[in-house]
């Protein structure tokens, strides 16, 4: 079954204080492996699509990587800005949908 | 660019009763996904539409249904509402119905009491 799980569930961080957040997933062939930041009340904004091990992708103070089992999105030196809700979602070669996990609630205080 | 724009933003219906839901998608977009996300929760897939068919359905009963119209907007119908179905209702648009990025709306709350 194709599934997603992403660690830890909270994450506080201070201002500067860089860390990881985890996705790991088991799909019957991975299409794309998609990451998007979601504000309280708003609809998912996508961040980056990875397609294949060793890729890496990044924005601003976020970089996204990927191996066979699992995706990292790595925050350098956050600000307050960048509190969210982040998602991890897969989807698979022999389907349409994509599979998100529960996400990853930062808070970056200042 | 317009993005994904869905309506209404917040509704409040009564158990048994029934609630269409609107989506326009991004420009140049053919695909429209729905979700449900409840408290906490990811998205779940509910359906998708692409050339006005339902291509894929997740795991939901037949009281969910949709549309699909020849400019490529959707509506979401759900009958006989529960109390469990109080979600966020989150549409998304791709070009093409496999392998691409999908962007979504802000959605549409709704709650049913």
């Amino acid at each position: 079954e194709d599934q997603v799980t992403q660690s830890p569930e909270a994450l506080r961080l201070q201002e500067g204080e860089s860390s990881s957040l985890n996705c790991s997933y088991t799909v019957s062939g991975l299409r794309g492996l998609f990451w998007y930041r979601q504000d309280p009340g708003k609809g998912p904004e996508f961040l980056f699509t990875l397609y294949s091990a060793g890729e890496e992708k990044e924005k601003e103070r976020l970089k996204a990587t990927l191996t066979k089992k699992e995706s990292f999105l790595h925050i350098t030196a956050p600000k307050p800005e960048d509190s969210a809700t982040y998602l991890c979602a897969v989807q698979a070669n022999t389907g349409n949908q994509f599979y998100f996990g529960t996400g990853t609630s930062l808070t970056v205080i200042p | 660019d317009a993005g994904v724009t869905q309506s209404p933003t917040h509704l409040i219906k009564t158990r048994g009763q029934q609630v269409t839901l609107r989506c326009s998608p991004k420009s140049g977009h053919d695909t429209v996904s729905w979700y449900q996300q409840a408290l906490g929760q990811g998205p779940q897939f509910i359906f998708q539409y692409y050339e006005e068919e339902e291509r894929q359905r997740g795991n939901f009963p037949d009281r969910f249904s949709g549309h699909q119209f020849p400019n490529y907007s959707s509506e979401l119908n759900v009958n006989a509402l529960l109390l469990g179905d109080s979600a966020l209702y989150l549409c998304a648009s791709s070009s093409g119905h496999r392998g691409n990025t999908i962007y979504f709306g802000e959605g549409s709350w709704l709650t049913v009491v």
